[in-house]
């Protein structure tokens, strides 16, 4: 069956970096755009990122652009997001979840993850 | 930009019904959105997909009881025969280029 599983949230100091992942299993990675999703302590669903099949199309929120980075290795089965420069507001468990998205429609995220946390804090 | 807006709460007795409301800003009134629930501690767990002629698709397991319509911008999920385990947060989601975007939620009180 379908998994995504996250992993590498931590504890970091503001102004440091953190690469966290999300390792698939049971079905085709390629296939899928994949984004990542993060919620602050008690707050709604944030959209952070996606990233293509193949990766050549990417884009990211606003809040995140130019200090986080996604990234894919589909022969490893893995998503990735590098994030630099973290700052207290990025303090979130963030999920990796998976589209079928194909001339300009999508199915939605139809799977997710359970999440990993990242907590920014001296 | 589309920009999705739900109601912060309801509530409905237990095996009642409760009916929840995503809009669709002006301008993405056609746009199809995602229904996903969010149980206490728990990650989300897509519903449905449903199409702005009332049409949806539901994820794999998700029962009967689980449906959503449309009516011009708003698009709806509606819980039949509520059950405890229906407490939960309930977003919408929809895309557009180089965008995704939810709503803020609606917290689903089982009196």
């Amino acid at each position: 069956q379908v998994q995504l599983v996250e992993s590498g949230g931590d504890l970091v100091e503001p102004g440091g970096s953190l690469t966290i992942s999300c390792e698939a299993s049971g079905f085709t990675l390629s296939d899928y755009y994949m984004s990542w999703i993060r919620q602050a302590p008690g707050k709604g669903l944030e959209w952070v990122s996606y990233i293509s099949g193949s990766g050549t199309s990417i884009d990211y929120a606003d809040s995140v652009k130019g200090r986080f980075s996604i990234s894919r290795d589909n022969a490893k089965n893995s998503l990735y997001l590098q994030m630099n420069s973290l700052r207290a507001e990025d303090t979130a468990v963030y999920y990796c979840a998976r589209e079928l998205y194909d001339y300009y429609d999508s199915s939605g995220f139809d799977d997710w993850g359970q999440g990993t946390l990242v907590t920014v804090s001296s | 930009q589309p920009v999705l807006t739900q109601s912060p709460s309801a509530s409905a007795s237990l095996g009642a019904s409760v009916k929840l409301t995503c809009t669709l800003n002006s301008g993405h009134t056609r746009s199809a959105i995602a229904w996903h629930q969010q149980q206490p501690e728990k990650g989300p767990r897509y519903l449905m997909k449903l199409n702005s002629d009332g049409s949806h698709s539901k994820g794999d397991g998700i029962p009967d009881r689980f449906s959503g319509s449309s009516s011009g911008a708003e698009r709806y999920l509606t819980i039949s025969s509520l059950q405890s385990e229906d407490e939960a947060d309930y977003y919408c989601q929809t895309w557009g280029t180089g965008i995704r975007v939810f709503g803020s939620g609606t917290k689903v009180t089982v009196l």
